[in-house]
């Protein structure tokens, strides 16, 4: 049964640094995986999709990437500020179950000013 | 701009009420789906679509149904609400049944007292 981990569950940086969101599956048999952001009282945000035959994908401060043999992705995020506050939540496409994404249960994020 | 959107987003019932969460989106997806999200389950799959005509069931489909009657709308029932189907419930549709991308609507709050 596939599962979605990610660590830390909450996080609180200064305003500017670089940093990074981890995300691991049990099983590598994977379509694809989907990062995205979810504000509170708001709906789900995609980020960033990487299919299973790529390494990487890159949009604006923020880059995925997927190593799906050891079952990891990372979110970086470049220079964070306050408008970067949220919860980041990553969910992989099964093969055998395709219909739906596994989602992880997310790392909220707080950039302090 | 296209879009998915859901009504209510906010909405108050009483036990074994019918209640409907609508969805409506102008993407032309031909997939959508149902998803609710409670702190400690995060999203669980509830209904999707392929297709008009098409409905299917997710992981957690008891005492809710969906009809596709056209390509925008998949409207979700609560045949006779519970208090245990108190959540925020969201509303998803991609293109490409396995490597499309996600995309999400506000979400409807639903309180079954």
């Amino acid at each position: 049964k596939q599962e979605v981990t990610q660590i830390p569950a909450a996080l609180s940086v200064p305003e500017g640094e670089n940093l990074v969101l981890n995300c691991s599956f049990t099983d590598s048999a994977i379509y694809n995986l989907q990062w995205f952001r979810q504000d509170p009282g708001k709906g789900l945000t995609s980020l960033l999709l990487i299919q299973s035959s790529q390494r990487e994908q890159t949009s604006g401060r923020l880059n995925a990437s997927l190593d799906k043999s050891s079952g990891r992705s990372t979110l970086y995020i470049a220079a964070s500020q306050p408008g970067d506050s949220a919860t980041y939540l990553c969910a992989v496409r099964p093969v055998d179950s395709s219909y739906k994404l596994i989602f992880g249960s997310g790392t909220r994020l707080l950039v302090r000013p | 701009d296209a879009e998915i959107t859901q009504s209510p987003r906010h909405k108050i019932t009483e036990t074994g009420r019918q209640v409907t969460l609508a969805c409506h989106q102008t993407w032309n997806h031909n997939n959508m789906f149902w998803y609710r999200q409670d702190l400690g389950h995060g999203l669980r799959l509830i209904h999707y679509s392929y297709g008009v005509q098409d409905t299917n069931k997710g992981e957690v489909s008891d005492g809710y149904s969906v009809s596709r009657s056209n390509t925008e709308d998949l409207p979700l029932t609560l045949e006779s609400a519970a208090s245990s189907q108190t959540s925020v419930y969201f509303c998803a549709s991609s293109e490409g049944q396995f490597f499309g991308e996600l995309f999400f609507g506000e979400g409807s709050r639903l309180t079954v007292l």
